[in-house]
């Protein structure tokens, strides 16, 4: 298994226009999470997935993002109508249900809002 | 609600000095606390963790001892090198251990000097 891989690195992207990131977590890993990390910031909660359940969103997940983990394999999170305060880094990470050895990180999408 | 306090940066040090960085919780229950450290151009990387109270963590020569009396947890080194240079984020887990969301603290820049 090669960890948990987001796609894409970048991107760039006019105000207003919509966007969709992809994570694919560690394959045995049921647990699925999207964090939003800003500049000089520790990373914030945004939501997370059990298998193909959303169980948790955080009040900083506005009705402009979605977020979807069909088959309870890879994710999507969706911005809508992006705004320059969309700017940031978006992680997501998986863990095990029950599991010592806490979450396992992507490296992240930086996106930049123009 | 939970919250995790790191001391403030950025932590400039000469190589081979000692190291720690302070980090104070408050949190209902007893939550699993943990370090990651995110280097320059990468993703967050679990450092060491600690479930319960008086547990050691310890990873790559840094330590934290999981301190229920003074809700702390102290990241220590005895001498730092250059490749230690990166931020380094306190967390704790929401839901007693199981996996839950991670609340971060602001995260401490360190940076080492030969």
């Amino acid at each position: 298994d090669t960890g948990v891989s987001q796609n894409p690195r970048h991107k760039i992207t006019k105000r207003g226009q919509n966007v969709t990131f992809r994570c694919d977590p560690i394959s045995e890993h049921n647990r699925l999470y999207w964090y939003r990390q800003t500049l000089g910031q520790g990373p914030e909660f945004l939501t997370y997935f059990q298998n193909e359940a959303q169980l948790e969103k955080s009040r900083l997940l506005s009705d402009r993002f979605s977020a979807e983990r069909p088959k309870g394999s890879f994710s999507t999170l969706e911005i809508q109508r992006t705004e320059q305060g969309d700017s940031a880094m978006y992680l997501c990470a998986s863990s095990p249900r029950y599991g010592p050895d806490g979450y396992t990180f992507g490296s992240g999408t930086r996106l930049t809002v123009v | 609600g939970n919250s995790v306090t790191q001391m403030e940066g950025p932590v400039t040090l000469s190589e081979e000095a000692f190291l720690t960085i302070n980090c104070t919780y408050t949190a209902t229950g007893y939550p699993s606390l943990f370090w990651y450290v995110q280097y320059p151009g990468e993703g967050l990387q679990l450092l060491l963790k600690a479930t319960k109270a008086d547990d050691k963590g310890s990873n790559k020569g840094f330590e934290a001892t999981y301190r229920k009396e003074t809700t702390s947890f102290h990241l220590e080194k005895g001498s730092v090198q250059v490749s230690d240079s990166a931020v380094y984020f306190c967390a704790l887990s929401d839901d007693g251990g199981s996996q839950g969301n991670l609340i971060f603290g602001k995260g401490t820049k360190l940076s080492v000097k030969p």
